[in-house]
């Protein structure tokens, strides 16, 4: 069966430090990736998405970059944190566009 | 372009009493349509889904949904309600035919269950 890790589960990082999230899947190949973050008491914004090695979509300008190396690996990050940033971050996978998506346990970021 | 509109961003209901759960969309092309619930501090959690064929779909925990096209409505419903329930409720629509599987997603609803 497939599985998707994210890690850490909870991160505090002081304003203008650099971010690295990771998001691996286990069990299946080639899937659709993707990254949200869901503010407090908001709903879920997406951020990136990916359908390949490489291919990276960004949804809306901000301080945040994504890269995916390895088919199953999908990573977000930033130079540097601003407060604005704090957040939950999801990422999820899918495979073929009407399959659903599939949810990590998500990371609570929190900017200092 | 899709949109995904929850009505009442909360609900409240007494344990055993009926769950309602409003959904409604837009989409210019037939909607792949889903719901997910969240425990607090945890990642989405698929309940149900609706691509084609029966238009009422069963789910996890004994939710269902019933998809209406000309309602452009995908309500999400359990007869009794259980403490457990209580959590946030986010209803999804994908183009089904996009390689991408991008979800729009509704604001979310919070369910409360009084005992």
């Amino acid at each position: 069966s497939q599985t998707i890790h994210q890690w850490p589960a909870t991160l505090v990082q002081p304003v203008g430090s650099p971010l690295s999230l990771e998001c691996t899947v286990e069990g299946t190949s080639n899937p659709n990736l993707y990254w949200y973050r869901q503010a407090a008491g908001r709903g879920l914004q997406l951020l990136f998405y990916s359908v390949g090695i490489g291919q990276i979509s960004s949804e809306v300008p901000q301080n945040l970059s994504a890269s995916r190396p390895q088919d199953r690996q999908f990573i977000l990050s930033s130079k540097k944190l601003l407060l604005s940033d704090s957040g939950f971050y999801l990422c999820a996978w899918s495979l073929q566009g009407d399959q659903p998506q599939h949810f990590g346990d998500g990371t609570r970021l929190s900017i200092l | 372009a899709q949109s995904v509109t929850q009505l009442g961003s909360h609900v409240s209901v007494s344990e055993g009493a009926l769950v309602l759960l409003r959904c409604n969309y837009s989409s210019s092309v037939p909607p792949y349509l889903f719901w997910y619930v969240q425990y607090p501090n945890q990642g989405l959690q698929l309940l149900l889904k609706y691509t084609t064929g029966a238009t009422l779909v069963k789910g996890i925990n004994g939710f269902e949904a019933e998809f209406k096209k000309s309602e452009t409505s995908f309500h999400l419903t359990k007869p009794s309600a259980h403490m457990s329930d209580a959590a946030e409720y986010f209803c999804a629509v994908n183009r089904g035919s996009s390689n991408t599987g991008k979800l729009i997603f509704g604001q979310g609803t919070t369910l409360q269950v009084k005992p």
